[in-house]
């Protein structure tokens, strides 16, 4: 059984840039979280998806935003990059709230 | 105060330890609780899901919970090098959130 996928494994952006990362679940996973990981802040959430609908937001600027396509598949994007958006950004997906959580590998962002 | 505090070590044990790794927290709402490792630049792998008060064996993995005190650990037995590792705790109550540590490196010596 396949994993989460997250595409792509590794982004340059230089400031004031947008992005887009992607994520597919483990199949018959409907929910869909992202997490930010950063050495100062560790592991912090962005907000997640299930059916399509925003359930959680965390305490993240609007420039941070998601969604969720009908197969599951979700995509966060990152507006305005600033240096301080350098992280690993990972997603997990789960059967639904309070179950059993897996994790993609990440994306590392890096912005100049 | 977070509310979820874990000491970040790093902890350094010998090959065959019994390596015991702690958190606390504060939200009374928790009520599931996991624990996962970490390699470096890699993702977090899921080694242990418990929901309430209670131990959980897994291997050489167990997990407990103390919902009266706040408190969750994880034990590894017969530790090995590949073992070295991040562990994070995480905890979430009824919606989907999880709310991390800060994580502990762990180092199996040889």
């Amino acid at each position: 059984k396949a994993g989460v996928t997250q595409t792509p494994r590794y982004l340059i952006k230089t400031r004031g840039q947008q992005v887009t990362l992607s994520c597919s679940p483990i199949s018959g996973h409907r929910s869909v979280s992202w997490y930010q990981q950063t050495p100062g802040q560790g592991l912090q959430f962005l907000f997640e998806y299930f059916s399509e609908t925003q359930r959680n937001k965390g305490n993240f600027p609007g420039r941070f935003s998601g969604r969720q396509f009908s197969n599951s598949r979700s995509e966060m994007n990152v507006s305005t990059l600033e240096l301080g958006d350098s992280a690993l950004y990972l997603c997990a997906s789960s059967l639904g709230q309070g179950l059993e959580a897996f994790f993609g590998q990440g994306t590392r962002l890096t912005v100049v | 105060q977070k509310e979820v505090e874990q000491d970040p070590g790093p902890l350094s044990v010998p090959e065959g330890a019994i390596v015991s790794l702690n958190c606390t927290y504060s939200n009374s709402a928790f009520q599931y609780f996991m624990w996962y490792r970490q390699y470096s630049r890699k993702g977090p792998e899921l080694l242990m899901y418990t929901y309430s008060s209670g131990n959980k064996e897994d291997g050489r993995f167990t997990a407990q919970v103390d919902k009266s005190s706040k408190y969750i650990s994880l034990f590894i037995r017969d530790s090995q090098p590949s073992d070295s590792a991040t562990y994070l705790c995480a905890s979430t109550g009824t919606a989907s959130k999880l709310t991390f540590g800060t994580g502990t490196r762990l180092q199996v010596t040889l």
